[in-house]
């Protein structure tokens, strides 16, 4: 067990530009969450998959964000033209999705827009 | 007024002092709870999952919820150095078959000293 692992760890970049972040979560979980975190505040909910469908967006998630796990593996988050408030720490957790609601966090991506 | 409610500290401790981490919640759906410590720059990893009121302890933690006020609290004891770190507090409400978005607290920053 590798655990959920994300890529980049890092990532400056300017404003108006897009990014895309990945998530590879822990192998036979088929529910996976993006959620995004600021400094000095909790995680908040961005989208939720089950296996390869998305059945729930934040109202956080502008139209500029998109999401993607095709064939309910890895997943995606696409932020295009980017703004400065979209810096943050970018969450992905997947959990096994059977009885107990244990959802295993990734490293994270943390997102500087200049 | 947020739905988990946490004190962001910082808290600062001598090596060895038993510590208390505190949160409220308002939604009485929320049927499990959960601590995560965060340590900086990395993600929220699972400690502690509890269910229902009373105390689960593990090794030197131990989690308490009480339903009746709405208020979860984990303790440390014997704390260490390693323990310095933002603790979250996180629930989500009971959902028969579906998925869960996790509500997290702001963190608590914890610091022990040597």
């Amino acid at each position: 067990d590798t655990g959920v692992s994300q890529d980049p760890r890092h990532k400056i970049t300017k404003r108006g530009q897009n990014v895309t972040f990945r998530c590879d979560p822990i192998s036979e979980h088929n529910r996976l969450y993006w959620y995004r975190q600021t400094l000095g505040q909790g995680p908040e909910f961005l989208t939720y998959f089950q296996n390869e469908a998305q059945l729930e967006k934040s109202r956080l998630l502008s139209d500029r964000f998109s999401a993607e796990r095709p064939k309910g593996s890895f997943s995606t988050l696409e932020i295009q033209r980017t703004e400065q408030g979209d810096s943050a720490m970018y969450l992905c957790a997947s959990s096994p999705g059977q009885g107990k609601e244990t959802q295993y966090f990734g490293p994270g991506t943390r997102l500087l827009v200049l | 007024q947020k739905e988990v409610e946490q004190d962001p500290g910082p808290l600062s401790v001598p090596e060895g002092a038993i510590v208390s981490l505190n949160c409220t919640y308002s939604n009485s759906a929320f049927q499990y709870f959960m601590w995560y410590r965060q340590y900086s720059r990395k993600g929220p990893e699972l400690l502690m999952y509890t269910y229902s009121s009373g105390n689960k302890e593990d090794g030197r933690f131990t989690a308490q919820v009480d339903k009746s006020s709405k208020y979860i609290s984990l303790f440390i004891r014997d704390s260490q150095p390693s323990d310095s770190a933002t603790y979250l507090c996180a629930s989500y409400p009971l959902r028969s078959g579906g998925y869960n978005k996790l509500i997290f607290g702001a963190g608590t920053r914890l610091a022990v000293h040597p």
